[in-house]
């Protein structure tokens, strides 16, 4: 079944460290998103990408990273410049204007 | 820039009373809608879209959507709602006339219904 596969499902971060939440797709969209799901904040875009090798900054960019290498994967890097990183992280594919796809999300907490 | 607005944060209904969750969207330019629905412990999924044409859309599970152009609106509605529809409801917005499929979320509306 086509999909996308974000691992790992939870995630724990120790101060000054960064992680990487991975996420792929098979339904070979080009454009691929980051959110981030707060409660009561809804999603806000973190980085999105249309196309291999191109990325922009989604409205809450600053303090994570991201790469577009292969057309079916979108790693998400959380650096320690992210003070606040306690938060649902949720990838999506779409073909352009299209419905999002989304995967089960990662959960990232702060030990 | 977009923005959405989604006026009710949580709603309580009981079993086959009407659904209706208020979306209203701001943007200069023509607009595609969605209704995603995420039920708990799954995925975001989509409930319906608008792009175009008639303005009452229909989705799965018996939902329906208006899209009022005058009144940048697209509220959710469901004539008698079950408990298994209890999930949290997101409005969002994306640009037409673009490649950038970015979108624009509402905070969400939570609703519970009570057996």
């Amino acid at each position: 079944d086509g999909g996308i596969t974000q691992s790992p499902k939870y995630l724990f971060r120790k101060e000054g460290q960064n992680v990487t939440l991975s996420c792929e797709q098979n339904l070979n969209h080009d454009a691929m998103y980051w959110y981030r799901q707060d409660p009561g904040q809804g999603l806000r875009l973190i980085y999105y990408s249309q196309i291999v090798n191109d990325f922009q900054k989604g409205d809450i960019a600053e303090g994570y990273s991201v790469s577009r290498e292969k057309k079916e994967s979108f790693p998400l890097t959380v650096t320690s410049a992210q003070k606040n990183p306690t938060a649902f992280y949720l990838c999506a594919s779409s073909v352009r204007t299209q419905p999002q796809h989304f995967g089960d999300g990662t959960r990232l907490s702060i030990l | 820039a977009q923005s959405v607005s989604q006026h009710n944060h949580h709603v309580i209904l009981s079993e086959a009373a009407s659904l209706e969750l208020g979306c209203n969207y701001s943007y200069g330019g023509t607009v595609n809608l969605f209704w995603y629905v995420q039920y708990p412990g799954q995925h975001l999924q989509l409930l319906l879209k608008y792009f175009s044409g008639d303005p009452l859309v229909k989705g799965i599970k018996g939902f329906e959507a208006e899209f009022i152009k005058s009144k940048f609106s697209f509220n959710l509605r469901k004539p008698s709602v079950q408990w298994s529809d209890t999930a949290e409801y997101f409005c969002a917005v994306n640009a037409r006339n673009t490649n950038a499929g970015k979108s624009t979320f509402g905070d969400g509306t939570t609703l519970t219904v009570k057996p």
